[in-house]
């Protein structure tokens, strides 16, 4: 079955380490999308990407990088710059080509600080 | 910009009962309206979807109505569930054709389904 898979479901990270959660998809979709989801506060876009090696900010990019190397895969590097990354991270993935097309949700990584 | 309000949860409902949760929104041009669903622990699950006004859509027993007139997409289901138990995100996304989907999300609504 397609789908979206993220991995771990749960990461936990020191001070001043920075660590990567995955994010793959078979699908066929071609932008993917990374959300922030804290209590109480839905879900806030990090960053997006449309098409391979293109990725835009989005509403908290701060502390965060992405990477688009390939189709299927869109990264999320959470940095030692991001001061409280403690959250519940969402991956998911859309068509471009057709108008307004719903996103498809992964199942999350839980990070928390040792 | 583009915004989603939903009315605050927690919901708590019997079996049985007839659930709305409230959702509008504020958007230009003419935006197409989802609800999604979140079990504890998982990723978000599109429930129904809408692209224009006066759709409705339906899935599992639930609907929604665009309603352009009143800027709202009021999610609504006859007769609950202990299984429906979740959260519930309203959401809008504006994009246009060869870009990517970018969706605005509601704050998302708690219902907890009692027996």
């Amino acid at each position: 079955d397609g789908g979206i898979t993220q991995s771990p479901k749960y990461l936990f990270r020191k001070e001043g380490q920075n660590v990567t959660l995955s994010c793959e998809q078979n699908l066929n979709h071609d932008a993917m999308y990374w959300y922030r989801q804290d209590p109480g506060q839905g879900l806030r876009l990090i960053y997006y990407s449309q098409i391979v090696n293109d990725f835009q900010k989005g509403d908290i990019a701060e502390g965060y990088s992405v990477s688009r190397e390939k189709k299927e895969s869109f990264p999320l590097t959470v940095t030692s710059a991001q001061k409280n990354p403690t959250a519940f991270y969402l991956c998911a993935s859309s068509f471009r080509d057709r108008v307004n097309q719903p996103q498809h949700f992964g199942d999350g990584t839980r990070l928390s600080i040792l | 910009g583009d915004s989603v309000t939903q009315m605050e949860g927690p919901v708590t409902l019997s079996e049985e009962a007839f659930l709305t949760i409230n959702c509008t929104y504020t958007a230009t041009g003419y935006p197409s309206l989802f609800w999604y669903v979140q079990y504890p622990g998982e990723g978000l699950q599109l429930l129904l979807k809408a692209t224009k006004a006066d759709d409705k859509g339906s899935n599992k027993g639930f609907e929604a109505t665009y309603r352009k007139e009143t800027t709202s997409f009021h999610l609504e289901k006859g007769s609950v569930q202990v299984s429906d138990s979740a959260v519930y995100f309203c959401a809008l996304s504006g994009g246009h054709t060869g870009t990517a989907s970018k969706l605005t999300f509601g704050t998302g609504t708690r219902l907890q389904v009692t027996l």
